[in-house]
């Protein structure tokens, strides 16, 4: 069973930096891309970051810069380092599986990022 | 590219049938749209992959169609477990992958 269990998050203020975490599961997660998407409370999904599984990665322009994200094979880990953060930035963070079509076919639990002062 | 989906919010009654739209601004490449559903609380849950391919465990009640910039979901006989909001998604473009802003599918 493919699983995405997630970790991070919190409570930070504006110019804080925060780590996410996403331990995978179930499948061979060297194979796969694999993505970071947001929402915003009570808006839409929006795409954040991809980490290929060929080593590349690649941002939303506006969190390029000041996110990183990278992925660790041995510990089938997808992480999120979310620098100069702002209230822009506030949102539910979910991992994902990339579904090889350009989709997301596995996610996981989300996890709330709250930048306020 | 751009997505709009239509309505934005859709009324309807159990074993109904409901048809969602998703119009991108530009052709889509090879059909790279799927369709997810998402629960209050929840994650989303991918339902179609490629306009028209169900994904795994999904109920042959929903179904996708469409080519080029006009796409639809269809739900043949809605289950009260079917009311929830609806994103359609595309890769390609710019940024790489884009959501559509969702069609709330509520009940009537």
């Amino acid at each position: 069973e493919v699983q995405l269990v997630q970790s991070g998050g919190g409570l930070v203020h504006p110019g804080e930096s925060l780590r996410l975490s996403c331990v995978a599961s179930g499948f061979t997660f060297r194979r796969y891309d694999m993505h970071w998407v947001r929402q915003a409370t009570g808006k839409g999904l929006e795409w954040v970051s991809t980490a290929g599984a060929a080593g590349d990665t690649d941002y939303l322009d506006s969190v390029r810069g000041r996110f990183t994200i990278s992925r660790e094979t041995a510990k089938n880990s997808l992480s999120l380092q979310m620098n100069s953060l702002t209230a822009g930035d506030t949102a539910v963070y979910y991992c994902a599986r990339d579904g090889r079509s350009g989709n997301f076919d596995y996610w996981g639990q989300g996890i709330l990022v709250t930048v306020s002062s | 590219i751009v997505l709009t989906q239509s309505p934005g919010t859709l009324s309807l009654s159990p074993g109904e049938r409901a048809t969602l739209s998703c119009r991108a601004s530009q052709i889509v490449n090879k059909n790279y749209l799927a369709w997810y559903q998402q629960k209050p609380g929840q994650a989303p849950r991918l339902l179609i992959y490629d306009a028209s391919t169900r994904a795994t465990g999904i109920p042959d009640r929903f179904s996708g169609s469409g080519s080029g910039t006009d796409f639809t979901l269809t739900i043949s006989r809605l289950d009260p477990e079917d009311f929830a909001v609806y994103y359609c998604q595309l890769y390609g473009g710019s940024p790489r992958y884009n959501f559509g802003q969702g069609t709330k599918l509520e009940i009537k």
